[in-house]
């Protein structure tokens, strides 16, 4: 049954810092890793996708890795500023038919001015 | 649409009452999930939609939740006689399907149930 989970749980950081949150998961056998990002009160919005076949993929200052070998991806945020504040989850299609999304709990980020 | 709408943003009801949700997707976008927040705790599958097949109902918690999705399109998720332990916001999302599962999320409905 995969797992995943995200550490820190939160983290709060000066402007300006590049820093890294981290997501596990324990089946290796993967088809893709999605990245989002949570708003307070708001939904989900998607940040990056790494098909299984890609080790990074890159938006802006945004850079996800993924190495399905040791069941880890990792979110680096370089130059971070204010406006990064939110909570970041990642999730992984459940293999089979429904393809339906398995959740870490999330890393809330805080990036103070 | 532009990206995955829902409606109502939030829906506050009285305990034993019935709630509908609707949930408007991408267009072109045959696969349609629901899913549910609660506070603390982690996103929860409740129900998917691919295409013209039959859906995948085994996320919703009690019979009291039902869903159906009309014309290949939009979705409404209901919940009858409403508990306080539903209360939680209520995420929909759609991807292309197939072999694409990129998702894409609606705002979400808040639903408090007092």
């Amino acid at each position: 049954k995969q797992e995943v989970t995200q550490i820190p749980a939160a983290l709060s950081v000066p402007e300006g810092e590049n820093l890294v949150l981290n997501c596990s998961f324990t089946d290796s056998a993967i088809y893709n890793l999605q990245w989002f990002r949570q708003d307070p009160g708001k939904g989900l919005t998607s940040l990056l996708l790494i098909q299984s076949s890609q080790r990074e993929q890159t938006s802006g200052r945004l850079n996800a890795s993924l190495d399905k070998s040791s069941g880890r991806s990792t979110l680096y945020i370089a130059a971070s500023q204010p406006g990064d504040s939110a909570t970041y989850l990642c999730a992984v299609p459940q293999a089979g038919n429904n393809r339906k999304l398995i959740w870490g709990l999330g890393t809330s980020l805080a990036v103070n001015p | 649409g532009a990206g995955v709408s829902q409606s109502p943003s939030n829906k506050v009801t009285e305990k034993g009452k019935d709630v509908e949700l609707r949930c408007d997707p991408i267009s072109g976008h045959t696969a349609l999930y629901w899913y549910r927040q609660s506070l603390g705790q982690g996103l929860e599958f409740l129900i998917y939609f691919q295409g013209n097949s039959a859906p995948d109902k085994s996320g919703l918690p009690s019979d009291r939740f039902s869903a159906e999705r009309t014309g290949g399109s939009v979705s409404t998720l209901t919940i009858q006689r409403t508990q306080q332990e539903d209360s939680a916001v209520y995420l929909c999302a759609s991807s292309l399907g197939g072999g694409n599962t990129e998702a894409f999320f609606g705002q979400g409905t808040r639903l408090t149930v007092v």
